[in-house]
C-alpha cells in the first residue's frame, strides 16, 4: 500500500537558520499528489503546499518544496526559520481519483530564539 | 464563522459507554472524512463519505459507525468505548472531483475514555 516516511520526529532550530524537513513516499500510482499539512497547537491541520508536477518547485508562505518522482521525495524547505513556524508538519500522499490521504508520522518543528 | 463545526470540543466518557461525535461542514463540499490522532501517533484515516455514501473504511472495529443524516453532516458513533479510543478525532471535507484531494479539517473533538 501507499506509505509516507518522515524520518525526523523532532527538529529544533534557532531562529534565522534554514529549515529542511524530509519526506519520502511509496506508491504504485504515477499520478501521485503530495502535500504538506501544518498543524499549529490548538488549531486544525491545514494545507501548506501541494504538488503533482515532477521537478516543479511550489511555494507558499515562505516555504517551498519540489516533487522529485525519481527519488520519491517531497522535502519541505524554508530559507530562514521564524518563531511562528513552530508546529507539527505532516507530509501526505494521495492520487487522482482517490479521496483518501495517507499521512506521514509528522515532524514536530520547534524554533528557538 | 467556522466552516467546519465539531461538537463537543472535549468529551470524557467511561469505559463501555457510547458517544456520538458531531461534524457539520458549511463549505459546500460533497465528501467528508474522519481521522483520528492518538497520543504520539500520526493522523490516521478512518472513513470517507461521498454524497452521503461510504466510500472507504479503514477502521477494523465495527464499534465505529459513521452516520450521515444530511449532505453536510457526518457524525461518528462509537460504542463500547475503550481507553485505547482516547484520541482527538478530526472531521474533514473536500470537493470530490477536483484533481487533487485537498481536505479542510475541523477543530477536532478530544475524547478521553476513563
Amino acid at each position: 500500500g501507499d506509505s509516507v516516511t518522515q524520518k525526523e520526529g523532532l527538529v529544533t532550530l534557532t531562529e534565522g537558520l534554514p529549515v529542511m524537513l524530509n519526506c519520502t513516499y511509496q506508491t504504485i500510482y504515477s499520478n501521485a499528489f503530495l502535500f504538506w499539512y501544518v498543524h499549529y497547537l490548538n488549531e486544525s491541520p491545514r494545507l501548506l503546499l501541494k504538488s503533482s508536477t515532477d521537478n516543479k518547485r511550489t511555494e507558499h508562505q515562505g516555504f517551498h518544496a519540489t516533487l522529485h518522482k525519481s527519488s520519491s521525495s517531497f522535502h519541505l524547505q524554508k530559507s530562514s526559520a521564524q518563531l511562528s513556524d513552530s508546529a507539527l508538519y505532516y507530509c501526505a500522499l494521495s492520487y487522482y481519483g482517490n479521496e483518501k490521504i495517507t499521512f506521514g508520522a509528522g515532524t514536530k518543528l520547534t524554533i528557538k530564539p | 464563522d467556522p466552516k467546519i463545526i465539531q461538537k463537543p470540543k472535549y468529551l470524557v466518557a467511561v469505559t463501555g459507554s457510547e458517544k456520538i461525535l458531531i461534524c457539520e461542514q458549511y463549505l459546500g463540499h460533497n465528501a467528508m472524512y474522519w481521522y483520528r490522532q492518538s497520543a504520539k501517533k500520526p493522523l490516521e484515516f478512518m472513513f470517507s463519505y461521498s454524497y452521503q455514501k461510504l466510500m472507504d473504511n479503514q477502521t477494523a472495529s465495527s464499534r465505529f459507525q459513521p452516520q450521515s443524516s444530511k449532505k453536510n453532516h457526518l457524525d461518528l458513533q462509537i460504542t463500547a468505548l475503550k481507553p485505547d479510543d482516547s484520541a482527538t478525532y478530526f472531521c474533514a471535507s473536500s470537493q470530490e472531483g477536483h484533481n487533487y484531494a485537498e481536505q479542510f479539517f475541523g477543530p477536532g473533538t478530544r475524547l478521553t475514555v476513563l
